[in-house]
């Protein structure tokens, strides 16, 4: 079955980098996506890469997969305050393409 | 242009009571979708539509019942609402089934 798993919290410290993680279990997700929730709002699309991808760049954010690891990572470069959301990976898979399966999320908080 | 937009945006039920979220979008998508969000679990599909006139189960369709009247409209509602049902749920929507889904900003469901 398909499972999607992230750790819930990461503290990043004002201009570093974050690098936020996700793996997931079925091999024949063709989609990944990354959303993000401010708080008290709904998810917004920042990226995503199609599966025959190994990398895709845009302007601050950087995605990885590894898809041998079945892992994804979303870097953001010089995090801002306005980083600061929870973060959602998210598959698709070539059949039954309608659903979605969502990670649990991860809570990114600044350090000043 | 509005996007995808929910109502209310909060409600507070008693144990058995029903209820409709009305979930509107103006982008002419075809697919519409329903979610719900609780606390360590990301997001879980409960009922999506294709088009006008359809409606199809999700991963967690019990207790919930939708309509699909008309394009831009998705309707969600509780027949007797359940203290399980407490949670915070997302319209979403999409032009195809494996495009970007929009989401509205969230209805948050309290069952007493």
């Amino acid at each position: 079955g398909e499972d999607v798993e992230q750790s819930l919290f990461l503290s990043v410290r004002e201009g570093d980098s974050s690098v936020i993680n996700c793996t997931y279990t079925d091999s024949s997700s063709t989609y990944l996506y990354w959303y993000k929730q401010e708080p008290g709002a709904g998810l917004q699309l920042l990226t995503y890469i199609f599966s025959n991808m190994d990398m895709k760049q845009d302007q601050r954010l950087t995605v990885l997969l590894n898809k041998k690891d079945k892992h994804l990572s979303l870097r953001i470069a010089d995090t801002q305050t306005g980083d600061s959301a929870i973060y959602f990976c998210a598959e698709r898979l070539s059949f039954g393409n309608e659903k979605l399966t969502f990670g649990t999320g991860t809570r990114l908080t600044i350090i000043p | 242009n509005a996007g995808v937009t929910q109502t209310p945006k909060f409600r507070v039920l008693k144990t058995g009571q029903s209820m409709t979220l009305l979930c509107a979008q103006d982008m002419n998508h075809e697919y519409m979708y329903w979610y719900r969000q609780d606390p360590g679990m990301g997001l879980r599909l409960i009922h999506y539509s294709v088009g006008e006139g359809t409606t199809a189960k999700g991963e967690v369709p019990d207790g919930y019942n939708v309509s699909r009247l008309k394009k831009q409209n998705f309707l969600l509602g509780l027949e007797s609402a359940a203290p399980s049902q407490t949670s915070v749920y997302f319209c979403a929507s999409s032009s195809q089934g494996g495009d970007t889904q929009y989401f509205g900003p969230g209805t948050r469901l309290t069952v007493l």
